[in-house]
């Protein structure tokens, strides 16, 4: 059974600073794997979109990789804003075409 | 483009009322699936149709109804609500010659007293 793990749960840091966040699954047989971005009570923004063919995609300050064969993928924010502030949820997409979800990375940007 | 909508966006519900959440996919995406993210939860799959039938299913318990109508969109029926339902419920669309892909809606909220 497919299960995503993200680390850390919570994460504070300055603004400006670059960080990674970190999301790891068990089962390597995905069809994709995710980012969103989701602010308090609000829906769900889709950030990056890696297939399991590719092993990065940028958009912006962020970048994220994917490396199936060891289950794990990042999510580099390149100098932090406070508008980051956010949680940052991963989730692949098992062969069923179920996406399975990590808890989460609440992030916080201090000003 | 046009996105998936969900409606309403909030509602309020009294413990063992019923409520129905709507959603209308992209327009040409023949599938949809249903998410509940309880408070500080990651989303979990309830339910999803494909060409009007179901395809999967997931924790989406036996108080809960779904289906999808000819137009594809769809509606969760939520019978004797009780206040562990209160939660923000996903519904995203896909496309069934780009399965690998689920485009979500903006969520409805339902807070049950």
């Amino acid at each position: 059974k497919q299960e995503v793990t993200q680390i850390p749960a919570a994460l504070s840091v300055p603004e400006g600073e670059n960080l990674v966040l970190n999301c790891s699954f068990t089962d390597s047989a995905i069809y994709n794997l995710q980012w969103f971005r989701q602010d308090p009570g609000k829906g769900l923004t889709s950030l990056l979109l890696i297939q399991s063919s590719q092993r990065e995609q940028t958009s912006g300050r962020l970048n994220a990789s994917l490396d199936k064969s060891s289950g794990r993928s990042t999510l580099y924010i390149a100098a932090s804003q406070p508008g980051d502030s956010a949680t940052y949820l991963c989730a692949v997409m098992d062969s069923n075409y179920q996406l399975i979800w990590g808890a989460g990375t609440k992030l916080i940007i201090k000003p | 483009a046009a996105g998936v909508i969900q409606s309403p966006r909030h509602l309020i519900k009294e413990k063992r009322e019923t409520a129905t959440l709507k959603c209308y996919p992209i327009p040409r995406h023949d599938t949809v699936y249903w998410y509940q993210q309880g408070p500080g939860q990651d989303p979990q799959f309830l339910i999803s149709f494909y060409e009007k039938m179901q395809s999967d299913k997931g924790s989406i318990p036996d108080r809960f109804s779904a289906q999808q109508f000819s137009d594809y969109h769809s509606e969760l029926n939520m019978s004797s609500l009780e206040l562990g339902d209160s939660a923000l419920y996903f519904c995203a669309s896909s496309s069934s010659s780009v399965p690998d892909t689920q485009y979500f809606g903006p969520g409805t909220r339902l807070t049950v007293l």
